[in-house]
């Protein structure tokens, strides 16, 4: 097992588009969590699922962004009608049960032009 | 509300010159608090994770350390290698709360 994977790696898009991430947890991880995080800010949480149940949502996560984790393997972010304010980027962590300690991927650079 | 402080926001040192950096929290409950190491357009990398007052990590240079309000970690020797944004977060023990992260500490040594 390689880590956390995100897809893609960079993404620019303009105002107004819809765009979806992907994240491969590590296999053997039934948690796993959306984190957002802006230059000089550290990571702020959005979502969080224990397999494929939805468990909490962060008031940050407007209408506009859903995540889904069908089957409880991979997770994929969508966030519709793009703002500048998304621009960010969008971080995933699994773990096993409470585990402490998330192992994070490489995230996703959003763009918003 | 579980809050996370670190200081300072920047630190310059020179390659040798030992410092330590310094994370405030309050939580209602401590579940654990951890430390993470972050490189420019990388995610996060788990390096410790503190439970109670009194508890000490080590790994190569970098030692952190817990009491009831803060934590600090220590590097000692460090080399240019080491530089890096380091994070601190806290788990709370009510329910299944994930981790709030500060906002960190850019670390910059200089050889």
């Amino acid at each position: 097992d390689t880590g956390v994977s995100q897809d893609p790696r960079h993404k620019i898009t303009k105002r107004g588009q819809n765009v979806t991430f992907r994240c491969d947890p590590i296999s053997e991880h039934n948690r796993l969590y959306w984190y957002r995080q802006t230059l000089g800010q550290g990571p702020e949480f959005l979502t969080y699922f224990q397999n494929e149940a939805q468990l909490e949502k962060s008031r940050l996560l407007s209408d506009r962004f859903s995540a889904e984790r069908p089957k409880g393997s991979f997770s994929t972010l969508e966030i519709q009608r793009t703002e500048q304010g998304d621009s960010a980027m969008y971080l995933c962590a699994s773990s096993l049960n409470q585990d402490p300690g998330y192992t994070f991927g490489s995230g996703t650079r959003l763009t918003v032009v | 509300e579980d809050q996370v402080t670190q200081s300072p926001e920047a630190l310059r040192l020179q390659e040798g010159e030992s410092s330590s950096l310094n994370c405030s929290y309050t939580v209602s409950g401590l579940r654990g608090l951890f430390w993470y190491r972050q490189d420019p357009g990388k995610g996060p990398e788990f390096l410790f994770t503190l439970y109670s007052a009194g508890e000490e990590k080590e790994k190569e240079r970098l030692k952190a350390t817990l009491t009831k309000k803060e934590s600090f970690l220590h590097i000692t020797a460090p080399k240019p290698e080491d530089s890096a944004t380091y994070l601190c977060a806290v788990q709370g023990t009510s329910g299944n709360t994930p981790l709030v992260f500060g906002k960190g500490t850019r670390l910059s040594v200089i050889a």
